[in-house]
């Protein structure tokens, strides 16, 4: 119950597609929703993140959408840009906890030019 | 600019020797977390502390591995003795945490790469 199930493991989008991943969590506790983006050889580092009140949330050309009675979340990546080419990780953790995350396995995009 | 370090960033060892790796977090952070990423199970916490305090470190193999916060600018994560299954990439992260501000974010140094021959 404590897991977040990522999908896909790689993406390949040409440069100015719609870059999409989804991610899937069974615990209702959870109420908070980050992504992290992690290029070769660095860090993740944080990218967006939602909290279940609203069902949308929009940064540039990122875009978090959350459908809590599903119990999925998904990143949408506009007009995807080689630069985007990193790897994608979901992640969720819950205000009682002691704030530790539960990652998603991670999804590889590769943005074509 | 504010961030996490880790040192080394690179360290190839024998089978058997001791490895520590070193993770400053960003000043003034209260919560400090280990994690090991390699390519088949992603990235998996291994501990975590709280001014200093370690929480939980369930996800460390408990005969071969330690973590420390000796002082709140400094943690420590041990292997003896080391073993090739223990190559892999250990990032540290740090956070603030605190009832008033409900923030999950961690900041992510920028890794170890070990490597047990």
């Amino acid at each position: 119950q404590q897991q977040v199930k990522q999908s896909p493991q790689s993406l390949i989008v040409q440069k100015g597609g719609i870059s999409i991943i989804n991610c899937a969590y069974e615990n209702t506790a959870f109420d908070y929703f980050p992504w992290y983006q992690q290029f070769p050889g660095k860090g993740p580092a944080l990218l967006i993140a939602i909290r279940p009140d609203v069902s949308e949330k929009k940064e540039g050309r990122f875009t978090i959408s959350f459908n809590k009675s599903a119990k999925q979340f998904s990143l949408h990546i506009m007009d995807s840009q080689p630069g985007d080419s990193a790897t994608y990780f979901c992640a969720a953790s819950m205000r009682g906890s002691q704030g530790n995350l539960i990652f998603g396995k991670g999804t590889k995009l590769s943005v074509k030019p | 600019d504010a961030r996490v370090t880790q040192t080394p960033r690179h360290k190839v060892t024998e089978m058997g020797q001791e490895v520590t790796m070193r993770c400053q977090p960003i000043l003034g952070h209260n919560t400090v977390f280990w994690y090991r990423q390699t390519m088949m199970q992603g990235l998996e916490l291994l501990a975590y502390f709280r001014n200093r305090a370690p929480l939980d470190d369930s996800g460390m193999p408990k005969d071969r591995f330690s973590a420390e916060m000796p002082d709140a600018t400094l943690a420590t994560l041990k292997i003896q003795p080391s073993e090739p299954r223990d190559s892999a990439v250990y990032f540290c992260a740090s956070g603030l945490r605190s009832l008033a501000a409900y923030t999950d974010t961690q900041y992510f140094g920028p890794g170890t790469r070990l490597t047990v021959l």
